[in-house]
């Protein structure tokens, strides 16, 4: 499994971020975006399947299957939004996840 | 309502002693995982159990690993002859067959001196 995402992002408060992630893997069943705030526990975000765009609130993900590839979109950046942003790809298996090393998201006043 | 729990949340040892980490799913979920975690990366997956069946186990998990469920339903996950190289979060996640989510607990945190 081979997942990619940016290591840091600055923004400032009230902008819009976009996060990438690119994935090479041997089976797809799912992406996932999971928020963790520094020594706190994963919580979930964001569950794409098939290809488009899902809209939550703040947050949008997008999913190109064909392209391997996925972004969050943070809109009105709120401080409480500095966060590492974990993109994960779930197995064939229906089970397990795998990860990439995670975007650091630091909102600026 | 109560979330994933773990037990301990902060754990110090010597390097060569044993240790155990506890896990309490959320009522009802009869799946559970555990990844690692360790500074500037993401969680890796190491074991699965479905009720209390082990159904998969990570390359990364040597046999001084091992993971329990017995009833179905708490976990355990014991190192023996702790390596420094064992320092790191140990994160466990339950979920519920037909839902996409897995629900994180906030980690068991690992240091080996």
């Amino acid at each position: 499994q081979n997942i990619d995402q940016p290591t840091e992002m600055t923004a400032t408060e009230g902008a819009i971020v976009q996060i990438n992630c690119t994935y090479q893997t041997s089976g797809f069943n799912g992406l996932f975006w999971y928020q963790q705030h520094a020594g706190e526990a994963p919580t979930f975000l964001s569950y794409n399947v098939l290809d488009g765009l899902e809209e939550k609130g703040r947050f949008s993900s997008f999913l190109s299957r064909s392209k391997g590839y996925s972004y969050l979109l943070l809109k009105e950046l709120q401080m409480k939004d500095s966060a590492s942003y974990l993109c994960a790809v779930r197995d064939i298996d229906d089970y397990k996840l795998s990860f990439g090393a995670g975007t650091t998201v630091t909102v600026r006043a | 309502d109560t979330g994933v729990s773990q037990d301990p949340r902060h754990k110090i040892t010597k390097r060569g002693q044993n240790v155990t980490f506890r896990c309490d799913p959320i009522s009802e979920h009869n799946r559970l995982y555990w990844y690692r975690q360790t500074l500037g990366q993401g969680p890796e997956f190491l074991t699965y159990f479905q009720n209390e069946a082990q159904l998969e186990k990570s390359r990364l998990l040597s046999d001084r690993f091992s993971a329990e469920r017995p009833k179905g339903s708490f976990s355990t996950l014991e190192i023996q002859r702790t390596e420094q190289g064992d320092s790191a979060m140990y994160l466990c996640a339950s979920s519920l067959d037909g839902i996409i989510e897995q629900f994180f607990g906030p980690g068991t945190r690992l240091t080996v001196l």
